[in-house]
C-alpha cells in the first residue's frame, strides 16, 4: 500500500486561488470516483471537505472544489482566506486484493 | 448528530498491547450504510489508515499493520475497538475513530482523537 503523492506545501495570498494535487495509480485514484479531501487545523481532527472527487458536504464553502484527471485528483480553493491556512490530505479507497484506504502525505497551505 | 469518542490509556509500554474504544452516540452502529474505522497520526506526520470494519464483523486492515491489529464491534453497547499488539515508539500517535460512508468510502465523521504514547 503506497501513499498518494501530494506537494509538501503550497502558498497563496488572500483572494487568490490555489490548487493541490494528489497523484495515485489506476488501483486507487484513477480506478474510481472515491477520492476525498480533508482539512486539518493544528491540534484538531481532520474535517471532510470534498467527497466522491467533487462533492461538498453540507456546510462546506463553495470556494472549495475538486476534480480528477486520470490518476491525479486536485483540490482548488478560490478566494483564499486566512482561515484556509491548514494541512490538507487527500484519500482514496483502493480495491487491490481487498478493501484498503490510503492517504496522501499532506500539504501545508500557507496564506501569505 | 452522530458523535464519536475515543477512550483508552494514554501511555503504553513497549511490547505491550494498545487498546482503544470508540463510543458511538447519536446514531446506531448497526447501519448498512457505514464502515467504522481507525486512523492515526504520529507527531508532526500525516494520516495513516489502520483498519475499517462493518457492524457485522467484516474487517479490513492496513497490510503494514495487519499482523498486529485486531478490530471488533459491540453492537449492544454501540462501540467498536482497536487492539494493536507488540507496540513500539513508532506507534506513538494521535488515534482517531471515524465513520466511513460505504457508498463513496469517505470519512464523514471523526472523533476528536486520543494521544497514545509508547514509552517505558
Amino acid at each position: 500500500q503506497s501513499a498518494l503523492t501530494q506537494p509538501a506545501s503550497v502558498s497563496g495570498s488572500p483572494g487568490q486561488s490555489i490548487t493541490i494535487s494528489c497523484t495515485g495509480t489506476s488501483s486507487d485514484v484513477g480506478g474510481h470516483n472515491y477520492v476525498s479531501w480533508y482539512q486539518q487545523h493544528p491540534g484538531k481532527a481532520p474535517k471532510l471537505m470534498i467527497f466522491d472527487v467533487s462533492n461538498r458536504p453540507s456546510g462546506v464553502s463553495n470556494r472549495f472544489s475538486g476534480s480528477k484527471s486520470g490518476n491525479t485528483a486536485s483540490l482548488t480553493i478560490s478566494g483564499l482566506q486566512a482561515e484556509d491556512e491548514a494541512d490538507y490530505y487527500c484519500s482514496s479507497y483502493t480495491s487491490s486484493s481487498t478493501l484498503e484506504w490510503v492517504f496522501g502525505g499532506g500539504t501545508k497551505l500557507t496564506v501569505l | 448528530q452522530l458523535q464519536l469518542q475515543e477512550s483508552g490509556p494514554g501511555l503504553v509500554k513497549p511490547s505491550e498491547t494498545l487498546s482503544l474504544m470508540c463510543t458511538v452516540s447519536g446514531g446506531s452502529i448497526r447501519s448498512s450504510s457505514y464502515y467504522w474505522g481507525w486512523i492515526r497520526q504520529p507527531p508532526g506526520k500525516g494520516l495513516e489508515w489502520i483498519g475499517s470494519m462493518y457492524y457485522s464483523g467484516s474487517t479490513y486492515y492496513n497490510p503494514s499493520l495487519k499482523s498486529r491489529v485486531t478490530m471488533s464491534v459491540d453492537t449492544s453497547k454501540n462501540q467498536f475497538s482497536l487492539k494493536l499488539s507488540s507496540v513500539s515508539a513508532a506507534d506513538t500517535a494521535v488515534y482517531y475513530c471515524v465513520r466511513l460512508v460505504v457508498r463513496g468510502s469517505h470519512m464523514d465523521v471523526w472523533g476528536k482523537g486520543t494521544t497514545v504514547t509508547v514509552s517505558s
